[in-house]
């Protein structure tokens, strides 16, 4: 089992709200990553971070922002949700990329469902 | 383009059968590829990983192989069980940038019904 949490879990929140999605992880890594994924479809990747103070945007265009404050949390911010952002967040770590496959498995949290209404 | 094609979608096999699940991927240049089993809720949790010179690896009743030529790639689950229900999904990694890209597949959705 890996040491990654999110919270929370799941969140139906209305329209306009600002949200903040929480990821830690406990393993040191330095990579982490958001994805965002729909029923029966990919996982795309909209945010990740090579470390403290590290954030890019993924393939998928997001209206959400991130930061890398501290090397275990990796939050994920939507200032004004909207029913379009209806989605499942899942968060993710690895411990080095490029370098031995071993370490560049990538953890996942259990995810975020979030609903807009 | 690089992409990640999955078959079958879904399958649905009975508790002790085995199963074979397939990926194809036009990834460029190959880094390697994972299996990853995702439960339903859940986030992926890797099952296998392979390198360019690795054929075949298990890890318990999973084993997947790997065909580098003719970019192919097989899950097989041997005498599978109920806990075994979830989706499968095949995720490959370039050699073109220093994060090491991740392409996914749509996943296969296996039910084993008892």
């Amino acid at each position: 089992e890996a040491d990654i949490y999110q919270t929370p879990r799941y969140l139906v929140i209305g329209t306009g709200k600002k949200i903040t999605l929480e990821c830690s992880q406990t393993m040191g890594h330095d990579k982490m990553y958001w994805y965002q994924q729909d029923p029966g479809m990919e996982l795309h990747l909209i945010h990740y971070s090579y470390g403290v103070n590290s954030t890019e945007k993924g393939d998928l265009s997001s209206e959400s922002t991130v930061s890398r404050i501290r090397t275990e949390h990796f939050p994920l911010t939507l200032e004004s949700a909207r029913p379009s952002h209806t989605s499942q967040y899942l968060c993710a770590s690895s411990e080095t990329s490029g370098g031995p496959v071993a370490k560049n498995i990538q953890y996942f949290g259990a995810g975020t469902r979030l609903s807009v209404l | 383009k690089n992409q990640v094609e999955q078959s079958p979608q879904s399958l649905i096999i009975l508790e002790g059968k085995n199963c074979t699940l397939q990926c194809n991927y036009t990834v460029s240049p190959f880094s390697n590829l994972r299996w990853y089993k995702q439960d339903t809720g859940r986030g992926p949790v890797s099952l296998t990983i392979m390198t360019f010179s690795e054929n075949t690896k298990s890890n318990g009743r999973y084993t997947a192989t790997l065909d580098a030529d003719t970019k192919q790639s097989s899950l097989h689950i041997t005498a599978s069980q109920l806990s075994d229900s979830a989706s499968y999904i095949c995720v490959v990694s370039d050699r073109g940038s220093t994060l090491g890209r991740l392409y996914f597949g749509r996943g296969t959705q296996l039910t084993v019904w008892p």
